[in-house]
């Protein structure tokens, strides 16, 4: 693979359901975001990691958490889906050799939440 | 707050020349990103401004001016596909990307 990719293209679900996002990338880079994009709205942060083994807090982290194991891979589970995260959602990296802090994306996935 | 204001929706013809602004108020300011989106696609990266000046890049064009929280991407030649929706973005003092709505650009014949 090259680049960053993300897994499903596209779920609906049930509410009440666990689902987890899946992200991997093959830059090497140390950074890796994951980002709600809603009609009318800008991205907003979920969870980030600034390297493996961390993870932080973004805008918008309630009902979702995330785990950074490894570099390549950032996961983002819905632990019981509601209706309101229904959204497209962007995981993004960063941090690699020409480093002017450019985030990456991965082409999203489209979540709908009955 | 932290916020970023852009316009909505912008329409322009094919061959001229487009200005979309980008105004921001943030804690702290480490760059402003500008980024480029195809409806049902992914953003991708156009330019990045850190200091007061006009960075260019072929046909497009970023300004920044960091005194008046201001920034504008310039487009010339517009083609067809340039129709996409414009973000600006700005790294703030925690080195997070706070996102503009972004502005839809039409660009007609």
């Amino acid at each position: 693979i090259a680049g960053i990719t993300q897994a499903p293209t596209s779920q609906i679900l049930a509410a009440g359901r666990r689902m987890t996002l899946r992200c991997t990338q093959d830059m090497r880079h140390n950074a890796m975001y994951w980002y709600r994009q809603d009609l009318g709205l800008g991205l907003r942060l979920i969870h980030y990691s600034n390297t493996a083994g961390t993870t932080g807090k973004g805008e918008v982290p309630d009902g979702y958490s995330v785990s950074r194991a490894n570099t390549d891979d950032f996961p983002l589970t819905l632990a019981s889906a509601v209706p309101s995260q229904t959204s497209v959602y962007f995981c993004a990296s960063s941090g690699g050799e020409r480093d002017n802090n450019e985030q990456f994306f991965g082409p999203g996935t489209r979540l709908t939440v009955l | 707050g932290q916020n970023i204001d852009q316009p909505t929706e912008m329409t322009a013809t094919e061959g001229a020349i487009v200005q979309i602004n980008c105004t921001y108020q943030t804690s702290g300011f480490n760059g402003l990103f500008w980024y480029q989106q195809h409806a049902g696609e992914a953003p991708t990266f156009l330019s990045y401004n850190v200091l007061d000046g006009l960075e260019e890049k072929g046909r497009f064009s970023s300004f920044l001016s960091r005194s008046k929280g201001y920034s504008y991407l310039l487009l010339k030649e517009l083609q067809m596909k340039d129709s996409a929706s414009y973000l600006c973005a700005v790294m703030d003092s925690n080195y997070q990307l706070i996102w503009g709505a972004g502005t839809k650009l039409i660009i007609k014949p």
